[in-house]
């Protein structure tokens, strides 16, 4: 069971929008920044979003974070096919003094 | 180029003990939080270990607090983590973690990932 809660799966067609959420507490999310990754099958993963809402060098514009309260969301606009991918969510908690992760969702473009 | 270089995976018995190593190049090691954040099969992300710039600082998971000892030489821009009392459910892919910034959580570079599988 993870500290952070995503749903295990999300879909959309291609050029859809489409979002996945993590849920979290005031200790972790709430809190603290929100870190989001993506993971192609036999890779690592890739830092994707940083500090909420921020992306990376090279991180296309069609990905975008938010947060609000203890919930924080990932944004996949124009989706692609090698948009297909696993995508998680991470924070440092204050109350474990530790970096936990969501579960993972798995994105499948139809 | 950044690059961060695991080693030391292996096959382990059951109560056994493994030393992995994290070779950095390419940014000033010594400035830089590093991680380790592991894999196992079929699995999600767990991290499982933090350490300052400095190595001041380090934090560990809950799940293997106890066991497990993260430290790093500065002058060969290397971390380590040794594992000890290994259990079968620590297979897994272990990855060492550059952080990006000030902040916990961050990981910008991730090494290919070591190994470790633990079996009798």
């Amino acid at each position: 069971q993870s500290v952070l809660t995503q749903p295990p799966s999300a879909s959309g067609t291609p050029g859809q929008r489409v979002t996945i959420s993590c849920s979290g507490s005031s200790s972790n999310i709430g809190s603290n920044y929100v870190y989001w990754y993506q993971q192609l099958p036999g890779t690592a993963p890739k830092l994707l979003i940083y500090s909420n809402n921020q992306r990376p060098s090279g991180v296309p514009d069609r990905f975008s974070g938010s947060k609000s309260g203890t919930s924080a969301s990932l944004a996949i606009s124009g989706l692609r096919s090698e948009d297909e991918s696993d995508y998680y969510c991470a924070a440092w908690d204050d109350s474990l003094s530790g970096v936990v992760f969501g579960g993972g969702t798995k994105l499948t473009v139809l | 180029e950044v690059q961060v270089l695991e080693s030391g995976g292996g096959l382990v018995q059951p109560g056994g003990s493994l030393r992995l190593s994290c070779a950095a190049s390419g940014f000033s090691f010594s400035n830089s939080a590093m991680s380790w954040v592991r894999q196992s099969p079929g699995k999600g992300l767990e991290w499982v270990s933090g350490i300052s710039g400095s190595g001041d600082s380090t934090y560990y998971a809950d799940s293997m607090k106890g066991r497990v000892t993260v430290s790093r030489d500065n002058s060969k821009d290397t971390l380590y983590l040794q594992m000890n009392s290994l259990r079968v459910d620590d297979t897994a892919v272990y990855y060492c973690t550059k952080q990006e910034g000030y902040n916990w959580g961050g990981f910008d570079y991730w090494g290919q990932g070591t190994l470790v599988t633990v079996s009798s």
